[in-house]
């Protein structure tokens, strides 16, 4: 079984301010995904990295995938309030089954 | 990116009756369809995964008999629940993919009376 350790599980943080997220798992995934994911509403896909050592930009946000495909990072400059819900990254492993981890809970207070 | 349909998107019933979830892919073709449990502020909790045409295969500690998962086509899946009971309350989401990424549905709130 494959396990995605994410953290951290909370964060409350002040507009403009800075986060990273991180994602560890002692298994290699051949893909991982990140999603952001409102009260009610279904997980929404960010992106997708692949290749080890892969950066990828989406405006403020930086994704990261670890050299040996086995952890991720995401990063978010100048927080805004906008910014404020739960993510999650999801590698893809064997049998093309995804692992989520736990999730991280962000709020960006005004 | 690709749009995946779940409908209803809520709904509330009496304990002991049946309630079916359809997840449909809407501008591709899902070779394989998810299914998805998710408990108040928690991650995903797989239940089943279903490729089109073959039997869904069942998570450890996921009733088969309960959840029954049918994918009748590369673009609809559908999660009945049956004899449902409170504790079966919960919000159900369906995912699907061609290759990757997959993609979510927006959710479906069930309310067991």
């Amino acid at each position: 079984t494959q396990l995605l350790e994410q953290s951290p599980q909370f964060l409350s943080i002040q507009e403009g301010e800075n986060l990273t997220v991180y994602c560890n798992s002692s298994s290699v995934f051949s893909s991982l995904q990140w999603y952001r994911q409102e009260p009610g509403e279904g997980p929404v896909l960010l992106v997708t990295v692949v290749t080890g050592g892969e950066v990828k930009k989406l405006k403020r946000l930086t994704f990261q995938f670890g050299d040996a495909r086995k952890d991720s990072s995401l990063h978010i400059t100048a927080a805004q309030p906008g910014d404020t819900g739960l993510y999650l990254c999801a590698g893809e492993g064997a049998g093309n089954m995804l692992t989520f981890g736990g999730g991280t809970r962000l709020m960006v207070k005004p | 990116g690709a749009v995946v349909s779940q409908h209803p998107s809520w709904v509330i019933c009496k304990s002991g009756t049946s309630v079916k979830i359809e997840c449909r892919s809407l501008d591709f073709q899902a070779t394989t369809m998810f299914w998805y449990r998710q408990f108040p502020k928690q991650s995903l909790m797989l239940m089943a995964t279903s490729n089109e045409g073959s039997k869904a295969t069942y998570e450890q500690g996921v009733e088969k008999d309960k959840f029954l998962i049918n994918h009748a086509s590369l673009t609809l899946s559908t999660l009945t629940v049956t004899s449902a009971h409170p504790e079966d309350s919960s919000f159900y989401i369906c995912s699907a993919r061609e290759s990757i990424p997959q993609y979510f549905g927006p959710g479906t709130r069930l309310l067991v009376l």
